[in-house]
Parts: structure tokens; sequence; C-alpha cells
């Protein structure tokens, strides 16, 4: 069974409300877990890495007022888009690496779609 | 410069045959961590295989098998006796250093199709 799972999988907001993504650590405590976005037909584009109970990190040419993190325990990590748009619309998804470092577990996606 | 190149956008395969995803690399850390996901169309990613760059020996699951060529900075993954099932998009990718925290680079994938 899945041992990170991201909820929801599927949204559509109107645009200029906002949206929050869960993920979450089944069997494992994660310090760490990374967003990803993916436009269709591309690669994963890491967004920012979620550290429990510290600041996220993001990547450059991420805005972080609009793609909020919150680590705030050792299973859960929620990345909220805010005051979204048409172009915000892409599937996002999460991953948990264990405690060895050697897998890393990814979450079912979630895509979002905004009207 | 391109942490992780996969050269091939597409490939095709005949059922029950070996196929042979390449990937390239680009580090200059003695640390790092080499991984292959599967992308169905669903979306989600599955975890293959890794080989770590201590590793002497190449890593197998399966019918999968990790081609380590080091000096080369290669990592090709090879699927054995190909399925059906196997048609997806496959994903390179590189963790610089062996902790949890560092950062995963992906390729931009290679498309799998397997023809019956």
């Amino acid at each position: 069974g899945a041992v990170v799972s991201q909820h929801p999988s599927r949204v559509i907001c109107k645009s200029g409300t906002s949206v929050k993504i869960e993920c979450r650590s089944l069997d494992f405590q994660a310090t760490t877990m990374f967003w990803y976005r993916q436009f269709p037909k591309q690669s994963l584009m890491l967004m920012a890495t979620s550290n429990e109970g510290s600041k996220a990190t993001y990547e450059q040419g991420v805005e972080k007022d609009k793609f909020l993190i919150n680590h705030a325990s050792l299973t859960l990590s929620t990345l909220t888009v805010t005051s979204a748009h048409p172009e915000d619309s892409s599937f996002y998804i999460c991953s948990a690496p264990d405690n060895s470092g050697n897998t890393i577990y990814f979450g079912e996606g979630s895509w979002l779609t905004v009207v | 410069a391109q942490k992780i190149t996969q050269t091939q956008p597409g490939m095709f395969v005949q059922e029950k045959e070996a196929v042979t995803l390449d990937c390239t690399y680009d580090t200059s850390d003695q640390s790092y961590g080499l991984f292959w996901y599967k992308q169905p169309s669903s979306g989600e990613m599955i975890f293959l295989i890794y080989q770590g760059s201590y590793d002497e020996q190449n890593a197998t699951e399966g019918r999968y098998s990790l081609n380590f060529q080091k000096a080369r900075k290669s990592a090709n993954l090879v699927i054995s006796a190909s399925q059906l099932g196997d048609s997806a998009m496959y994903f390179c990718a590189m963790r610089e250093g062996l902790y949890n925290f560092n950062k995963f680079y992906f390729g931009s994938g290679t498309k799998l199709n397997v023809k019956p």
C-alpha cells in the first residue's frame, strides 16, 4: 500500500480562491518532504523542500507567497496555492525520503484545475 | 548545465524483448544516488531501482537492472523481457549527497511503448 498519501487527487477551483493539498507519510516520519510541479509531458520541477519545524526552502523562481508550504508535523506537509489562477493549473506531487534516504516515496499526485 | 540528461524522448520495444533507457548525469560530488522511476498515465511515481555512488555492483530489482558506469557518468536502466504494462514514462533522477534532505534532480523522461 501507499506509504505517502496525497489529497485531494483532483481539485477544481475558481480563479482567485486558495487550494490546500496535503501530503502525509503513513508508515514513517518524514523530516523532509519535497513538492514538485509537473506540466503535461514534461519532467518534475522541484518547487520547494519542506522541513519539519522550520521554513520551507524554495527553488529559484517559485513564489513563496503564492505557494505556501507548512510542515507542521513529522507526517504532514501541506501546499497551499493562494489566489489561484488558470496558469497554476498543473499536476502537483510530493515526495518523502525514508530515513535511509535510499528510497523516496511519492504521493499519488494532485491534479489542480483553476477555472 | 543539466544535472540529468535523458536523450531518448520516446522508445519502442517489442514485447518480451529487452530495452535500455539511457541516462547520463553531471555532478562533482563524490557521494550521490541515482534512481529510476516509472510514471504511468495515472501520474503516480513508482520507484524502480536505486544505485549509490559507492556501490560497486550494478543494482538489480527483478526485471530491472541499472548499468552503472561511473567514469562515464551514466546510469542506464535495462528492462528485460518487456511487458505491455511497462508502457509508461521513465524518469532518471539523481540526489547529490546521501542524506534524505538532499535535493532530487529529474531528467526529462523517456516514454516507453511496448508493442504486442
